[in-house]
């Protein structure tokens, strides 16, 4: 059965770097063939999808957020990871990290982990 | 950026009632329209993908209809799990962008 798991810290301080791994279980990222991304939810709002991966080296990221983005994965542990550097209070959400399937539909999502931009 | 706009943005309904969603897109998506349920607290479950396929394990009550612009989710039967927060997601082009969201709630 798929499962994916978010881990970082849930506090990162303005003007830092936020990281967070999502890692992957039931399913290999390297040969499964399906697209990984990352989707991120303000608290009471709306979703917004962030970049998306294929383990053979495409990588798309929002425009919005390119600059300050980069995506990374690890085959040999099964995950994949995220940053975002030169964190604001907008980037306060619940990150999740989610599979994507061959109509890129989010089809298996992780629980999200809550990410608190504050000093 | 293609935008979505979902209709109505809340909606009151009992159960067994019948409810249909309306997501609205800038563009042409083809049928790149998906459906998602969220609970509070809870991360989005994909219930419809390419418009109108149901995803595995949903309930036959959910059901997507539509193309290009317009897309549909009804709901044939409300059941007292099936009040959520509902968003529709285009994935014709990047970026994926996602409706607003429609909250479902009980009279």
């Amino acid at each position: 059965q798929l499962r994916l798991q978010e881990s970082g810290p849930g506090l990162v301080k303005p003007s830092e770097t936020l990281s967070l791994t999502c890692t992957v279980s039931g399913d290999s990222i390297s040969s499964s063939g399906y697209y990984w991304g990352w989707i991120r939810q303000p608290p009471g709002k709306g979703l917004e999808w962030i970049g998306s991966f294929y383990s053979g080296g495409n990588m798309y990221y929002s425009p919005s957020l390119k600059s300050r983005l980069s995506i990374s994965v690890d085959t040999s542990k099964n995950d994949f990871s995220l940053k975002v550097t030169s964190v604001t209070a907008a980037d306060t959400a619940v990150y999740y990290c989610a599979r994507q399937g061959t109509w890129n539909q989010f089809d298996n999502w992780g629980q999200g982990t809550l990410v608190t931009v504050s000093s | 950026d293609i935008q979505m706009t979902q209709s109505p943005s809340s909606l009151s309904a009992s159960v067994g009632d019948r409810v249909t969603i309306t997501c609205r897109a800038s563009q042409s998506i083809s049928n790149y329209l998906n459906w998602y349920q969220q609970k509070p607290g809870k991360a989005p479950k994909l219930l419809i993908y390419a418009a109108s396929s149901l995803q595995s394990g949903v309930p036959s009550r959910f059901s997507g209809s539509g193309s290009g612009t317009e897309c549909t989710l009804t709901i044939s039967s409300l059941q007292p799990e099936d009040f959520a927060t509902y968003y529709c997601q285009q994935s014709y082009s990047i970026p994926y962008t996602f409706g607003q969201g429609t909250k479902l709630e009980i009279k």
